[in-house]
């Protein structure tokens, strides 16, 4: 239990489908991430949000799209999406989104895109 | 751009014994910090260590600890008296101010322990 738990933990999804996929952070936390794992690739930032604010997009593309209606939720929206974004999403927060705080992850959704 | 580098794909390491994973990095930044995250089967994405660029004493949690190199750059992790439940990815990464503020990865590094 990290106090970051995301749901669904496992999600197939067709080209044409819509679905998102849920954080929860029951830490108290300011900031909350996305984060994208793919095989043989390092960890890439997706989004950042500051208190409900985003403060950074990665160059994501518009299929994908954010959500934070509350410092403790977060949603990924997901629409037309493409096989090649098949991967590991993880959730993450952190007491602030400044560089000194450690950020917590959950136990991330696994997305196959059919 | 800041890059980190984990030159080991594999390590494996007997149970009980120490290992020591590698990890460099690339920044012209004074003040950052340093983490080693342990992911295992579960996915979930778990911190060992941290360390503070500016305090030049290592970091050690318990069997874990760190040997930071400011000047070369490298933050390196050795775990003693492995256990089974050692047996994950290890990535190193690295955040600083400025810009982003994004925590950086490395590849990772998958420790195998043997009993």
């Amino acid at each position: 239990e990290t106090g970051v738990t995301q749901t669904p933990r496992h999600l197939v999804m067709g080209m044409t489908n819509k679905k998102s996929l849920k954080c929860e952070q029951h830490l108290g936390h300011n900031a909350m991430y996305w984060y994208k794992q793919s095989a043989k690739k390092p960890l890439e930032l997706m989004f950042v949000y500051s208190l409900e604010e985003r403060v950074e997009n990665n160059s994501v593309p518009s299929r994908f799209s954010p959500e934070c209606p509350n410092s403790s939720h977060l949603f990924l929206h997901l629409h037309t999406l493409q096989p090649e974004d098949s991967a590991l999403y993880l959730c993450a927060s952190s007491q602030d989104s400044s560089f000194g705080n450690t950020i917590y992850f959950g136990e991330g959704s696994w997305l196959t895109v059919v | 751009a800041q890059t980190v580098t984990q030159s080991q794909p594999e390590m494996s390491v007997q149970e009980a014994e120490t290992v020591t994973l590698s990890c460099t990095y690339d920044t012209s930044e004074s003040d950052y910090y340093l983490f080693w995250y342990k992911q295992p089967p579960s996915r979930q994405m778990i911190l060992v260590i941290r360390q503070e660029a500016y305090k030049q004493q290592n970091a050690t949690e318990n069997r874990f600890s760190v040997n930071f190199q400011k000047a070369a750059k490298s933050f390196s992790l050795k775990i003693s008296d492995s256990q089974l439940g050692d047996a994950a990815m290890y990535f190193c990464a690295y955040r600083t101010q400025g810009g982003s503020e994004k925590l950086v990865f490395g590849k990772g590094t998958k420790l195998t322990v043997n009993p």
